[in-house]
């Protein structure tokens, strides 16, 4: 049973470019979930996903960032228009029920804007 | 909304030392979970807490969940070096999502 698979690894985009982050998650799992993490910070929960549905996008900024987690295929967390500012590791995790349960984290997307 | 504050936010101790972080809730929680990062890594699972009062333990590791269900500690006897990393704290309310604290960061001098 493969863990959270999260790819690319590491992104590099140039300002103005636009950045998709892909995010499997285990099998078994309808609830995803991801975070960012900024150098030397915390993580900061940004969206929670099932199934073709977002649950909770409490954390996600109001422009520019969108995610997705459609009925066949990975989770998707989209940034357009990067900016300097969006560089840091962006996490995905997943659980078989509600947030009650323990996560799987994937190794993350190390994401770099120049 | 919810808040999870985490303390200290760094730890530097020697080998063999003993190592404590506080994780408190503005709000009841359902349960509580710990996670260890190692530098450059991805947050692993360590344990979740349920119940008032709870105490589990896991070798070195002894977890607290404090009677009102608004605050938790991790506390780890004699540190090894391969204690490093940083402790988060996520505190789970019936709500679906995790709020995680801000970490602490903990350094074990050989």
């Amino acid at each position: 049973n493969a863990g959270v698979m999260q790819n690319p690894r590491h992104l590099v985009r140039r300002r103005g470019q636009e950045a998709r982050l892909r995010c499997s998650p285990m099998k078994g799992h309808s609830h995803v979930y991801w975070y960012r993490q900024l150098p030397e910070e915390g993580l900061k929960f940004m969206v929670y996903l099932q199934k073709e549905n977002i649950i909770d996008e409490s954390g996600m900024p109001k422009e520019r960032f969108s995610a997705e987690f459609p009925k066949e295929g990975p989770s998707i967390l989209r940034i357009q228009q990067v900016v300097r500012g969006d560089s840091a590791a962006y996490f995905c995790a997943s659980s078989p029920y509600t947030g009650n349960t323990e996560a799987f984290f994937g190794q993350g997307t190390r994401l770099t804007v120049v | 909304g919810q808040q999870v504050m985490q303390i200290p936010q760094y730890q530097h101790v020697q080998e063999g030392e003993d190592f404590t972080t506080y994780c408190n809730s503005s709000t009841t929680l359902s349960n509580i979970q710990w996670y260890k990062q190692r530098p450059g890594g991805h947050p692993v699972f360590l344990i979740q807490l349920v119940k008032s009062g709870e105490v589990k333990k896991q070798k070195r590791l002894t977890f607290q969940f404090g009677e009102a269900k608004k605050n938790s500690s991790l506390h780890i006897t004699a540190t090894q070096t391969t204690d490093v990393g940083t402790y988060f704290c996520a505190g789970n309310t019936n709500a679906g999502k995790s709020t995680f604290g801000d970490g602490t960061t903990l350094t074990v001098k050989p």
